[in-house]
């Protein structure tokens, strides 16, 4: 069964520090990854999106690495800011029929003045 | 949320009724989305529909139906059937099937 866990299920960090959120998974065959934001209320935002042969990727302060042997995606966030807060979401597409993403539970991050 | 509207943003069902959700988008992208979201857990498809006039069942389809008569425009109906309705429902799209999705604001479901 393709499953996406992701890791820690809540964090709070004092703003300007930064943090690193975890994401392994199990899809196959895999075809992409890609990290959303979600605020609280909202519909999520695509912020990367990782092809098997990418092995890291930005978007300002965000940094998606992804190694594709372990299975294991990892988002980081530099100097973090109050409007970080959000929860953060790691998607995983299967290549093959059908829509077949599947989500994790998301990161809930806090970030404290 | 980029050209996808959701509506209404709160939406109140009493037993036994049947409640439609707006999904509307004007990006024209071919393929839309139906999720279900509940606290804790990740998203959970509904249904989805590749192009007007075809949709296929999600993980989570039983007591919910939709239809796609427009491009711009795919409801969701939330049927009596449905025993636990309170959540957080988004809808996205996306230009083709297993492009990028964009989501809309969402709307959230609560039972009377």
């Amino acid at each position: 069964k393709n499953q996406v866990e992701q890791s820690p299920q809540s964090l709070i960090i004092l703003e300007g520090k930064n943090c690193t959120l975890q994401c392994n998974y199990t899809v196959s065959p895999f075809s992409n990854l890609r990290w959303y934001k979600q605020d609280t209320g909202r519909g999520p935002v695509s912020l990367t999106i990782m092809t098997f042969s990418e092995n890291t990727k930005s978007n300002g302060r965000y940094t998606a690495t992804l190694d594709a042997d372990t299975k294991q995606s990892s988002l980081h966030i530099t100097a973090s800011q109050l409007s970080d807060s959000a929860s953060y979401i790691c998607v995983v597409s299967a290549g093959n029929a059908g829509n077949m993403l599947t989500f994790g539970g998301g990161t809930r991050l806090m970030v404290k003045p | 949320d980029g050209g996808i509207t959701q509506s209404p943003k709160y939406l109140f069902r009493k037993e036994g009724q049947n409640v439609t959700l707006s999904c509307e988008q004007n990006l024209n992208h071919d393929a839309m989305y139906w999720y279900r979201q509940d606290p804790g857990q990740g998203l959970r498809l509904i249904y989805y529909s590749q192009i007007v006039n075809d949709f296929q069942k999600g993980d989570i389809a039983e007591g919910y139906s939709v239809s796609r008569e427009k491009k711009e425009s795919f409801p969701l109906t939330v049927t009596s059937a449905q025993k636990n309705p309170t959540a957080f429902y988004l809808c996205a799209s996306s230009i083709k099937i297993r492009e990028t999705q964009y989501f809309g604001p969402g709307t959230r479901l609560l039972v009377l």
